[in-house]
């Protein structure tokens, strides 16, 4: 079985930019969660949908967005990037019942 | 959510075994234990999850005394690619939103 694929796996940007990461689940996984990782902050939840719904969200600004496409896979966008959005983004899929499981990340570079 | 605490960091040889204890004294009744370890620029990878007593799998053991309230995961015989941070989180058995602490960064030495 195929593991957690994140695209791109690195990708810089400009202040004011938006950009868009992608995720696609294991097969069979309906949840597809994301977190920020960053040397201050550590791993922090963003949100998390299920079969196209979103279903918790965490403690970030507007700017930070995502949707779920009926196959599962999943995109995040961040609008307006800044410095401070440079992190390591991970995304996270789960049956809902078990354990989940993580991608490899996206390392964002806000320039 | 139940609270974790673990040490920041611990040194290791290779070759020993190697175990880190995590503290959650307001475990709740449905809660599981689950660690994750981590490389650099990488996602965390599931280790083992537990909810009482002992389980084993082919990378290592986790201890989880009768109360619940502190758990232990033992690394065997490490080796020099054991070198990570590693988490321990509680929280309900298929939670998706997943609270990470600030691990515990182990350093393997040759």
């Amino acid at each position: 079985k195929a593991g957690v694929t994140q695209t791109p796996r690195y990708l810089i940007k400009t202040r004011g930019q938006q950009v868009t990461l992608s995720c696609s689940p294991i097969s069979g996984h309906r949840s597809v969660s994301w977190y920020q990782q960053t040397p201050g902050q550590g791993l922090q939840f963003l949100f998390e949908y299920f079969s196209e719904t979103q279903r918790n969200k965490g403690n970030f600004p507007g700017r930070f967005s995502g949707r779920q496409f009926s196959n599962s896979r999943s995109e995040m966008n961040v609008s307006t990037l800044e410095l401070g959005d440079s992190a390591l983004y991970l995304c996270a899929s789960s049956d809902g019942v078990n354990t989940a499981f993580f991608g490899q990340g996206t390392r964002l570079t806000v320039v | 959510l139940a609270k974790t605490t673990q040490p920041i960091s611990m040194d290791s040889y290779e070759g020993q075994e190697v175990n880190i204890t995590c503290s959650h004294n307001n475990i709740a009744t449905n809660d599981y234990i689950t660690w994750y370890q981590q490389f650099p620029s990488q996602g965390p990878r599931f280790i083992i999850q537990g909810y009482k007593t002992k389980v084993t799998n082919e990378v290592a053991s986790l201890f989880i005394p009768a109360d619940r309230k502190s758990s232990t995961l033992s690394l065997p015989r490490v080796s020099l690619s054991d070198t990570a941070v590693y988490y321990c989180l509680v929280g309900e058995a298929g939670r998706r939103a997943l609270t990470f602490g600030s691990g515990t960064r182990l350093q393997v030495q040759p």
